[in-house]
């Protein structure tokens, strides 16, 4: 079993809907975690950090962290087509700087 | 703030020769961290290097090392090419201190062994 597991998608929706991603993970000690933006042949770009169990709100996006079911989730509200991409879950522990991935999720957001 | 910068931006080698990768890290930013990226396997860790110092090492063979200079850059050599060593070469900067685990990366390394 992985570590983290991520929806495999791929999704497609349509413009303005709202896109729901989601992770678990097995690892108690994971602390940090992170929701990545990646378009082809680009490097991961940083969209979320949170590091407590809750909701964070940066504009369109919010991310979910959920400690006791371990289970992270990232919402897109009114999709556009510049958000399709691949979105990737991270998280590392306390004391360690390694991230873990989750598989990442593929989405199209059709104009 | 300039971001990660990583060179070259492509490499074509053949198997058993060895490459370099660099990688400049945000300026104020003292931990590197190095990824590979293949489509099978996704994002695998490869070091983390925090004041020239190797702070953690994934799962990888010792045909993958990696070093960094007082300025915080970061090289990775990867000596005796495979073929399965084509991948995108990532790196990750951050700040490397305490609380402070968000990682930035790099454009990447697209490397293709032949």
């Amino acid at each position: 079993q992985k570590e983290v597991e991520q929806d495999p998608g791929p999704l497609s929706v349509p413009e303005g809907a709202i896109v729901s991603l989601n992770c678990t993970y097995s690892n108690s000690a994971f602390q940090y975690f992170m929701w990545y933006r990646q378009y082809s042949r680009k490097g991961p770009e940083l969209l979320m950090y949170t590091y407590s169990s809750g909701n964070k709100e940066d504009g369109r996006f919010t991310a979910q962290v959920d400690k006791s079911s371990k289970y992270i989730s990232l919402f897109i509200r009114d999709s556009q087509p510049s958000d399709s991409a691949t979105y990737l879950c991270a998280m590392s522990d306390f004391n360690d700087y390694k991230l873990s991935f989750g598989a990442g999720t593929t989405v199209t957001v059709r104009a | 703030k300039a971001g990660v910068t990583q060179t070259p931006r492509y490499l074509i080698k053949t198997r058993g020769q060895q490459v370099t990768l660099s990688c400049s890290p945000i300026s104020g930013h003292r931990s590197v961290s190095w990824y590979q990226q293949t489509p099978g396997q996704g994002l695998q860790f490869l070091f983390e290097y925090f004041s020239e110092t190797q702070r953690n090492k994934g799962n990888f063979p010792g045909r993958f090392s990696g070093r960094q200079f007082s300025n915080s850059r970061s090289e990775m050599n990867v000596s005796t090419l495979e073929l399965g060593d084509s991948a995108l070469y990532l790196c990750a900067s951050s700040s490397g201190t305490s609380g402070r685990h968000e990682q930035f990366f790099g454009p990447g390394t697209r490397l293709t062994v032949l």
